[in-house]
């Protein structure tokens, strides 16, 4: 299986802050990888897709990244509506994988 | 508005079978593009893929899992199952069923909001 890791594994922010989330693959995956917010409570809710694609309804402040191993998460300036819980995901191989998760508390 | 909704027992004794249903509304399970899946999650593991279901019958399994699931589609009543046989403690999780889109990368762009099954006698 691949593997799928990120960081940090927690963060508080301020509105308006920049911030970053990094996940790695244990192999490379080309650009097969999601990511996705989860609300306590709720269900994750895909942001992006193929590493870049902004989801129909996503706030453009959220951005993705990245290519073989390596990719991030940017909200350039977050609010206080994106608390919550953000996972990567690889569709390169089955069995698809996500991450640990990256809490993200706000200040 | 695409809508999923899970449904099935919260209590399952060990080395019996959970069984759980996800119910489709605003799209039929028989258009193409799109798998339908089971994923759940712990507070130990995390997000956890199952496996997936085609129109076409084709399934796909998490080998970890594999000899002990069985995902099938039910087009007729727009539904897809999990059961998931002999069952421990190890598998008490939040279950979500979610729909895969496989227009060419494969993301799950639709989820249920979980159901929770706890395994205990």
């Amino acid at each position: 299986d691949i593997q799928m890791t990120q960081s940090p594994s927690s963060l508080s922010a301020s509105v308006g802050d920049r911030v970053t989330i990094t996940c790695r693959a244990s192999e490379s995956i080309s650009s097969y990888l999601n990511w996705y917010q989860q609300k306590p409570g709720k269900a994750p809710k895909l942001l992006i897709n193929a590493a870049s694609t902004l989801q129909s309804g996503v706030p453009a402040r959220f951005s993705g990244s990245g290519s073989g191993t390596d990719f991030t998460l940017t909200i350039i300036s977050l609010q206080i509506e994106d608390f919550g819980t953000y996972y990567c995901q690889q569709s390169y191989d089955t069995p698809v994988t996500f991450g640990p998760g990256t809490k993200v508390e706000i200040k | 508005q695409v809508q999923l909704q899970e449904s099935g027992p919260g209590l399952v004794k060990p080395s019996q079978t959970l069984s759980l249903t996800c119910t489709v509304s605003g799209v039929s399970t028989t258009r193409g593009g799109y798998y339908w899946s089971w994923i759940r999650q712990t507070a130990g593991k995390g997000l956890e893929w199952i496996g997936r279901v085609h129109k076409s019958g084709t399934t796909n399994y998490n080998p970890s899992l594999k000899s002990r699931v069985t995902i099938s589609l039910d087009m007729s009543k727009n539904q897809f199952s999990l059961n998931l046989n002999s069952v421990t403690a190890a598998d008490t999780a939040l279950y979500y069923c979610a729909r895969v889109n496989v227009t060419g990368d494969l993301f799950f762009d639709c989820w249920g909001q979980g159901t929770l099954v706890t395994v205990s006698s």
